[in-house]
């Protein structure tokens, strides 16, 4: 079972506007969440993270955003830049797990 | 400094055979974490070292998959008799303790034929 879910695979955005990627969750236990950034054959980079007792955290570009209620959240990048293309996921865990619970993915094309 | 490595960074081998991965952590990382990720999937977890507490080795497929880990260096993941369905890439990632950030290696992609 899926427990965190992208269910967008690609997103195509123009350079300079906004780009939005979703992730949404289905255990209520989770309190951490991060977005990584995966360029081709390389592994994953972590981009931010932000804890279950903030709704939003902001790091220059990326802002992320946490609806707790909602089990969702979301990546922003403002202003998107052509080197923003890549495959990002979102992932969760618990405190008391160990396991991080990784999403299937989504492929931003920045257009320049 | 050093970021994760690992090696080698493709391999191909005969169904049946065995194979064995390696990942070299950020020196001072306590926990250890492999992955798996098959074409067109996400990161699906196998296994965990912290320290030296015994692993959580909840996520591994079959009996058919073991690692190790000597302290807070090295890790090998072995793979016995191959299967085709085994083809992926192999991450492996290390973190500052439980909990924290994970930085990953570039991968190793399996294939098996």
């Amino acid at each position: 079972d899926q427990q965190v879910k992208q269910n967008s695979p690609s997103l195509s955005v123009q350079e300079g506007r906004i780009s939005i990627l979703n992730c949404d969750y289905t255990n209520s236990m989770f309190d951490y969440f991060l977005w990584y950034k995966k360029y081709p054959a390389e592994g994953p980079t972590f981009l931010i993270s932000i804890s279950s007792i903030k709704d939003k955290n902001e790091d220059g570009r990326f802002t992320v955003f946490l609806n707790k209620s909602a089990k969702h959240l979301s990546l922003h990048i403002v202003p998107s830049q052509p080197g923003d293309s890549a495959v990002y996921f979102c992932a969760a865990n618990e405190n008391t797990g160990n396991q991080f619970y990784f999403g299937t993915g989504t492929s931003l094309t920045v257009i320049p | 400094g050093a970021g994760v490595s690992q090696s080698p960074s493709n391999k191909v081998t005969e169904k049946g055979k065995d194979v064995e991965l390696r990942c070299d952590p950020i020196s001072g990382h306590t926990a250890l974490y492999w992955y798996r990720q098959r074409l067109g999937q996400g990161l699906e977890f196998l296994i965990y070292f912290q320290g030296n507490s015994a692993p959580d080795k909840s996520g591994l497929p079959s009996d058919r998959f073991s690692a190790e880990r000597t302290g807070e260096s090295v890790s090998t993941l072995t793979i016995q008799r191959t299967q085709q369905e085994d083809s992926a890439v192999y991450l492996c990632a290390s973190s500052l303790m439980r909990g924290y950030e994970q930085y990953f290696g570039p991968g190793t992609r399996l294939t098996v034929t």
